[in-house]
């Protein structure tokens, strides 16, 4: 069964203290990949589309990783304002694929 | 310049009631969705339509009922609205094709007392 599962459920920083949000995935054929930020309150902003092992994307703070298995989206030096929810998706390869899975979502807190 | 915009933002109506939520995108995209989000922040696809042809039709009750008159709007209609409705939804499109990024609108609120 398809399946995304994002870990920590939540994490707390301090403002500058560099982490990690891991996105384990199994799916029967990988077509793409996606991050969004969710703030409260609005709907999910996409960040990045990541299709095929080794490939990576940066944007400002953030760069998203992914290998056969998980996608980690890195954040360097946070600030405050990089405090939200992070969604991981998955589009399968097989079957309806305009439909996503996704993750429960990471929730960050970045403290000044 | 909204992307993908939904109307109301918030709606507040009695149980049995019937109510619709609207929702618009100028970003020339030919697939539409409806999400609903629970209070465990859970993205739960409900409905999809590709250039006004349903593709996507989740578990939803019949009292759900979307509707797509062009390619640009996707409206959805609840018929007996119950408490286990309240939640936020969302709206989203995409293009068809390889690595179809989603962009979502910004949800409305609905709350049924």
């Amino acid at each position: 069964e398809d399946q995304v599962t994002q870990s920590p459920e939540a994490l707390r920083l301090q403002e500058g203290e560099s982490s990690s949000l891991n996105c384990s995935y199994t799916v029967s054929g990988l077509r793409g990949l996606f991050w969004y930020r969710q703030d409260p309150g609005k709907g999910p902003e996409f960040l990045f589309t990541l299709y095929s092992a080794g490939e990576e994307k940066e944007k400002e703070r953030l760069k998203a990783t992914l290998t056969k298995k998980e996608s980690f989206l890195h954040i360097t030096a946070p600030k405050p304002e990089d405090s939200a929810t992070y969604l991981c998706a998955v589009q399968p390869n097989a079957g309806n694929n305009r439909k996503l899975i996704w993750g429960l979502g990471t929730s960050l807190a970045v403290n000044p | 310049d909204t992307a993908v915009s939904q109307t109301p933002k918030y709606l507040v109506t009695q149980m049995g009631n019937d109510k619709s939520i609207k929702c618009e995108q100028n970003l020339g995209h030919d697939t539409m969705y409806w999400y609903k989000q629970d209070s465990k922040k859970f993205l739960k696809i409900m409905f999809s339509y590709n250039n006004k042809e349903l593709i996507i039709n989740e578990t939803v009750p019949n009292r759900f009922s979307p509707k797509s008159p062009d390619k640009a709007h996707l409206n959805l209609h609840i018929n007996s609205l119950e408490l286990g409705d309240s939640a936020v939804y969302f709206c989203a499109s995409s293009l068809a094709g390889r690595g179809s990024e989603q962009f979502f609108g910004p949800g409305t609120r609905l709350t049924v007392l």
